[in-house]
């Protein structure tokens, strides 16, 4: 156990709204990520973080920003909401020295 | 880059049978492998990793994969499935470079009858 809790749990939105997800940890991780997850795409990468205010895009960047001003929050902003963007999202951390990315419990989002 | 195909989205078997769900990479370095499940409403959690050392690799609840370079392959398999292994399977690769970019497939649900 990561130490991983994301908010909110759930979320319906309307479309373009802006909306932010937050992505917690405990264990001081440096490595952080934002995935989603599709039905016939799996989970895909959409932002990650090596550092406090140090950020880089993934696979599926478009429509999404992030932010990381402390080493425990990770946040994950829809500057305004599609429904191409309903979705499950998901946090990981990388503890250091390791090879395995641990999951948070995920954010379902529903964008009217 | 690199990418991973996982062979059926959905895959059943009886309680009791063996259970094998099918992984091929693609990777122009050695890879990193992984298989994570995940249950209904929950997250991910890792089954198992090949990392280059041995080939086959042992997971929790009685999964194991074999690292088959010859092939591209890294197939997960239980010798007989039980109802609590009801969920969906994802392989992953790790993408070269220090972030530890994770490529996932599109994952394989696993349903198991009685």
């Amino acid at each position: 156990d990561a130490g991983i809790t994301q908010s909110p749990r759930h979320k319906v939105t309307e479309t373009g709204t802006p909306v932010t997800l937050r992505c917690h940890q405990t264990e001081n991780h440096r490595y952080m990520y934002w995935y989603r997850q599709d039905p016939g795409h799996g989970l895909r990468l959409i932002h990650y973080s090596y550092g406090v205010k140090d950020t880089d895009k993934g696979e599926v960047s478009d429509g999404y920003s992030v932010s990381r001003s402390k080493t425990e929050d990770f946040l994950l902003t829809l500057e305004s909401a599609t429904s191409s963007q309903t979705s499950v999202y998901f946090c990981a951390t990388l503890p250091a020295s390791t090879d395995t990315q641990y999951f948070g419990p995920g954010t379902r989002l529903t964008v009217l | 880059a690199q990418s991973v195909t996982q062979l059926g989205s959905h895959v059943s078997v009886s309680e009791g049978a063996l259970v094998l769900l099918r992984c091929n990479y693609s990777s122009s370095v050695p890879p990193y492998l992984f298989w994570y499940v995940q249950y209904p409403n929950q997250g991910l959690q890792l089954l198992l990793k090949y990392t280059s050392a041995a080939t086959l690799v042992k997971g929790i609840n009685g999964f194991e994969a074999e690292f088959k370079k010859s092939e591209t392959s890294f197939h997960l398999t239980k010798p007989s499935a039980h109802m609590s292994d009801a969920a969906e399977y994802f392989c992953a690769v790790r993408a070269s470079g220090t972030a530890s970019k994770l490529t996932f497939g599109t994952g394989t649900r696993l349903q198991v009858t009685l």
